[in-house]
Order: C-alpha cells, then structure tokens, then sequence
C-alpha cells in the first residue's frame, strides 16, 4: 500500500493564502482530490483530478500538481475555510488511500 | 436528489460483528461503486474498500481483508458493511460514499451521514 502524507496543521490569517501539500510517489501518475471536512460533517469535496472544481465550490479554491506532490491552495482565506483537509488519491488496481490530514486554523 | 442514507448507530462488544447499511437513491445504483470510508475518534479518514454494485465484485484495503465483507442487494439499492471480530479500535464512524463508473463524478461526490460504532465490553 502507499501513502500520502500532509503536514499536520497551517494557520493563516485572514485574506491571506493558505497552502496544503499531500506528498506521495502514486501522485506521479494519479490524480489527487482534495475535501474539506467540518466537524461532525462528511467530507465535502473541493478539488478533483489535481485542479478540478465542482460546481458550488468557491474560486477561491484552487489546485495543482507537480511531480508527486500535489498543493491545495486558498486564496483570501475566510473564517469559514477552517477545517480539517483531506487528499485522496488511488492505484490502478482500485485501492484508494487518503491523506493524514492537516487543519486549517484561520488566526 | 442525491442520497445516501445509513443505519443507525451500534454498540457491539469485542469480538462480535457489526452490520451497516446504505441506502442509495436519486441516481441509479449500478452506475457508481459504493466506497466505505472509517473515521476513529480525532483521526482521519481511513478507505476500507468498494464494491461494484453491478458484480458484486470487491477490491479492499489489506488490512480489512478477512474481517470484512461488502455486499449489496440491488432491488432495494442498498449496500452492506460487515467488519467481524470487533476489537476496541474499530470505534468509528462508518460511511459509505459513492464514486462513478463510467462517465461524470469520478470521485466522491455524495456522502452518508454517517454510522458510529462503538466497540466496548
């Protein structure tokens, strides 16, 4: 099995940009998806296919890729954007792995 | 709309088993895998394994194989978790997700609410 790895926690102040990396040598050649997580909530997807975003998601949400690291960007954070953050990745054998997680704390 | 509704929450001893369930409508249920997806208390997001709801053919994660087993039973589109020999450390929430086929939403896009299991003599 392989793994993603996340740093544990980001603060950022408020306006400001907030960067999640998820590390992992499966995001060399698979997609990443990224999902918020609220507390008591289900998760709620916010990027796909590395820098995908669904509809309903705000603009401010942005994704890219390069090589096996994968970087969730938010730009102008907001007090609602605290939440813990998820990556999400698979295999071509259909076993899917998510990352460790980091919390966004806005200061 | 969308759903993904589960059973409600379970207290099991160790070393007995537990049964959840996912009742999927609002799309049809043979165009999307059902994912089960394990919370523990403060811990992320754990991927037990998917089923195919056309075959019922399963890919798990290695540490579930042997202990659980997913099933589903599509005249009524819902989909089975059962995760045997209980111990301590499968106190979670339980939720099944679903990821598309073939075609748009390949990824998880919808989510039960959740089932909390608590394991506990």
């Amino acid at each position: 099995s392989y793994e993603l790895t996340q740093p544990p926690s980001v603060s950022v102040s408020p306006g400001q940009t907030a960067r999640i990396t998820c590390s992992g040598d499966a995001l060399a050649e698979q997609y990443a998806y990224w999902y918020q997580q609220k507390p008591g909530q289900a998760p709620v997807l916010v990027i796909y296919k590395d820098s995908e975003r669904p509809s309903g998601i705000p603009e401010r949400f942005s994704g890219s890729s390069s090589g096996t690291t994968v970087t969730l960007a938010i730009s102008g954070v907001q007090a609602e954007d605290e939440a813990e953050y998820y990556c999400q990745s698979a295999d071509i054998s259909g076993i899917y792995v998510f990352g460790t997680g980091t919390k966004v704390t806005v200061l | 709309q969308v759903q993904l509704v589960q059973s409600g929450a379970e207290v099991k001893i160790p070393g007995a088993s537990v049964k959840v369930s996912c009742k999927a409508s609002g799309h049809t249920f043979t165009g999307y895998y059902i994912h089960w997806v394990r919370q523990a208390p403060g811990q992320g997001l754990e991927w037990m394994g998917r089923i195919d709801p056309t075959s019922g053919g399963t890919d798990l994660a290695q540490k579930f194989q042997g202990r659980v087993t997913m099933t589903r039973d599509t005249s009524i589109t819902t989909a089975y978790l059962v995760l045997s020999r209980l111990r301590s450390d499968d106190t979670a929430v339980y939720y099944c997700t679903r990821w598309g086929i073939v075609g748009a939403s390949n990824y998880f896009d919808s989510w039960g609410q959740g089932v909390p299991v608590t394991v506990s003599s």
